[in-house]
């Protein structure tokens, strides 16, 4: 079956412009979550949407925001981007239950210039 | 912050033999948890979970302990091959959240493989 699909694969933007990242869940798969990993905070959890809802936020600034679409495809937004924005943006999709494993996509690499 | 942490950055170890990685954690509402390896360029690839009603779980040449008592996780990787080369994360998430919660990672241990 298809895994996790993240578009684009790389992306480079200019400080003070916006971002918008897409990921489509595993078929059947109802929740996404969202994570940022940087060498130097690691991978961090930005947020869970399940069933179009976004169920729980981590500790980022109101700039990072998403959303969740019926299909259960997600898309996360960061506006006024910042240098440190630079990271490798990683979903991950499950059916939602809370123990049945998270597949990851390969990540969207974004530069920040 | 609570967080899950590995104790080594970087594991150097022989092909062919046993590697051990190792991971404590200090949320004692974790009640699930996975192993990851990331290769370069890559996302996250799933290798083995455990719930916290379970102290052991084996795989194909993986094996994952908890130690509920010291908070403590390890995965044991059997006759480490070159493919194994990657870094290795322990995450966990508490089970109640029902998948709200996300995942805390750890800092991960890069396991390298000598010849």
């Amino acid at each position: 079956k298809a895994g996790v699909t993240q578009t684009p694969r790389y992306l480079i933007k200019t400080r003070g412009q916006q971002v918008t990242l897409s990921c489509s869940p595993i078929s059947g798969h109802r929740s996404v979550s969202w994570y940022q990993q940087t060498p130097g905070q690691g991978l961090q959890f930005l947020f869970e949407y399940f069933s179009e809802t976004q169920r729980n936020k981590g500790n980022f600034p109101g700039r990072f925001s998403g959303r969740q679409f019926s299909n259960s495809r997600s898309e996360m937004n960061v506006s006024t981007l910042e240098l440190g924005d630079s990271a490798l943006y990683l979903c991950a999709s499950s059916f939602g239950s809370g123990s049945d494993g998270y597949t990851f996509g390969s990540g969207t690499r974004l530069t920040v210039v | 912050g609570e967080s899950v942490g590995l104790h080594l950055p970087t594991l150097s170890v022989q092909e062919g033999d046993n590697s051990i990685i190792n991971c404590a954690y200090s949320n004692s509402a974790s009640d699930y948890f996975i192993w990851y390896k990331q290769e370069s360029g890559k996302g996250p690839q799933f290798i083995i979970d455990i719930r916290s009603n379970m102290d052991k779980r084996q795989g194909q040449r993986v094996t994952v302990l908890l130690n509920k008592t010291v908070k403590h996780l390890s995965l044991q990787i059997a006759a480490t091959q070159p493919g194994d080369s990657a870094v290795y994360f322990c995450a966990e998430t508490p089970y109640s959240g029902g998948g709200a919660d996300g995942l805390t990672f750890g800092k991960g241990t890069h396991l390298i493989i000598q010849p």
